[in-house]
């Protein structure tokens, strides 16, 4: 069974520039999430999808980063415009069916903006 | 306000000898725990859970302990390898929303062989 995959792996920008991430989940998992990793901090959730719905993006900085999850499989995170404390390791992780169970992550996407 | 805290950052043990990696919470309504590792590179790996009603979750070399009157959980590696060498992240969430979880800022363990 193929995991969760993310690209690219590594991106570099300069601040106010515009990025995008995709995420490919486990096929079948219903639940996708996006998380930020700071260095030397744990993973913060950005957001959580149930299918194609967002059940929590209370976290998310709206006014620069959206997400979506068209059809309900992959799903692209954005931040428009970048700021210098972006720079983090963003993970997508997902889950079979519902928010009990357990995440499988994806290797993440490491971005750093100058 | 962080509401999941380990401690220690990092942590060097003897191959064949215990690792005990500790973490605390402050968010009584917390009531599933989940310890995930991650290797260099790589996402975080599930490794093992509890739920509040339980004080005690056994696989393998792994146990997790959890003192809710503490605000207290830990695992407990016996015998360490040099394998298990990782970032260990404790997170914490509600059933409200089992999915949300609080991450701690991890502990890095080393396992000298």
């Amino acid at each position: 069974e193929a995991g969760v995959a993310q690209s690219p792996r590594y991106k570099i920008i300069e601040k106010r520039q515009s990025v995008a991430f995709w995420c490919n989940p486990i096929s079948g998992h219903a639940t996708l999430y996006w998380y930020q990793q700071i260095l030397g901090q744990g993973p913060k959730l950005l957001i959580q999808f149930q299918n194609n719905g967002v059940v929590d993006d209370s976290q998310l900085p709206k006014d620069r980063f959206s997400a979506e999850r068209l059809k309900g499989v992959d799903s692209t995170l954005k931040i428009q415009p970048a700021k210098l404390e972006d720079s983090a390791v963003y993970l997508c992780a997902s889950s079979p069916r519902g928010p009990g169970e357990t995440q499988y992550f994806g290797p993440g996407t490491r971005l750093l903006v100058l | 306000d962080q509401q999941v805290k380990q401690n220690s950052p990092s942590l060097s043990v003897q191959e064949g000898r215990i690792s005990i990696l500790n973490c605390d919470y402050t968010n009584s309504m917390f009531d599933y725990f989940l310890w995930y590792k991650k290797y260099p590179a790589e996402g975080p790996t599930f490794l093992i859970s509890i739920s509040s009603i339980k004080d005690k979750n056994e696989d393998g070399r792994f146990t997790v302990f959890l003192n809710k009157s503490a605000k207290h959980l830990s695992l407990h590696i016996v015998p360490s390898q040099p394998g298990d060498s990782a970032v260990y992240f404790c997170a914490a969430s509600h059933s409200t929303n089992a999915g949300k979880s609080t991450f701690g800022d991890g502990t890095t363990l080393t396992v000298k062989p």
